[in-house]
């Protein structure tokens, strides 16, 4: 697609629940990554996937959080047992090459009640 | 540890005057320094990036200052508009193929 899509926009879960965030990168953009912006903060890098390499997953928060991306595009973002300081926007980027900038995608607002 | 601090959180600026945004960074070897722009419910967009080779980048009305001594970066919008009323994020990449991000700065320009 012509930009980074993100699904859902909006999603208000429950604390305890499990919740799976997407993100569609720019086609042939090798690289992508995710980072969360919380309330009145920067934005937090959480994982990184460049082509077949391991992924870069030193920002993590917890073993709650999990990424994969399959087949070199779409990317699923999976929080288990959600807690309230989950409550974030996820952001999702993609790029040819990181010194240069990546294109984000809207994120997605997570509201864990 | 690389850090990247922008430390005003919120700036206000006159229509039509000049808007400057600052932004720290500590030590690495491989710089190359970014800023975007964020709307409210859209994602960061790329603004304008300057490497550690140059000391100044001009693109229209944003100008990004680089000060390696002082490990200093700003970005300069003028004359500032209604329509740059935004959070603004200083990104650096440090080299390990990702961005660190400051806190944002958020502007309002006042009509």
């Amino acid at each position: 697609g012509a930009g980074v899509s993100q699904s859902p926009s909006n999603k208000v879960t429950e604390k305890g629940k499990d919740v799976e965030l997407r993100c569609d990168p720019i086609s042939g953009h090798t690289a992508l990554y995710w980072y969360r912006q919380s309330l009145g903060q920067g934005l937090e890098f959480l994982i990184y996937f460049q082509g077949n390499s391991a992924p870069d997953k030193s920002g993590l928060p917890s073993d709650r959080f999990s990424a994969e991306r399959t087949g070199g595009s779409v990317s699923t973002l999976t929080i288990q047992r959600t807690q309230q300081e989950d409550s974030a926007v996820y952001l999702c980027a993609s790029s040819l090459d990181a010194t240069y900038g990546y294109t984000f995608g809207s994120g997605t607002r997570l509201t864990v009640v | 540890d690389q850090q990247v601090k922008q430390n005003s959180p919120s700036l206000s600026v006159q229509e039509g005057r000049i808007s400057i945004l600052n932004c720290d960074y500590t030590n690495s070897m491989f710089d190359y320094f970014l800023w975007y722009k964020k709307y409210p419910a859209e994602g960061p967009t790329f603004l304008i990036s300057i490497s550690s080779i140059k000391d100044k980048n001009e693109d229209g009305r944003f100008t990004v200052f680089l000060n390696k001594s002082a490990k200093h970066l700003s970005l300069h919008i003028v004359p500032s508009q209604p329509g740059d009323s935004a959070v603004y994020f200083c990104a650096v990449n440090f080299g390990n193929e990702k961005l660190t991000f400051g806190t944002g700065t958020r502007l309002t320009i006042i009509p």
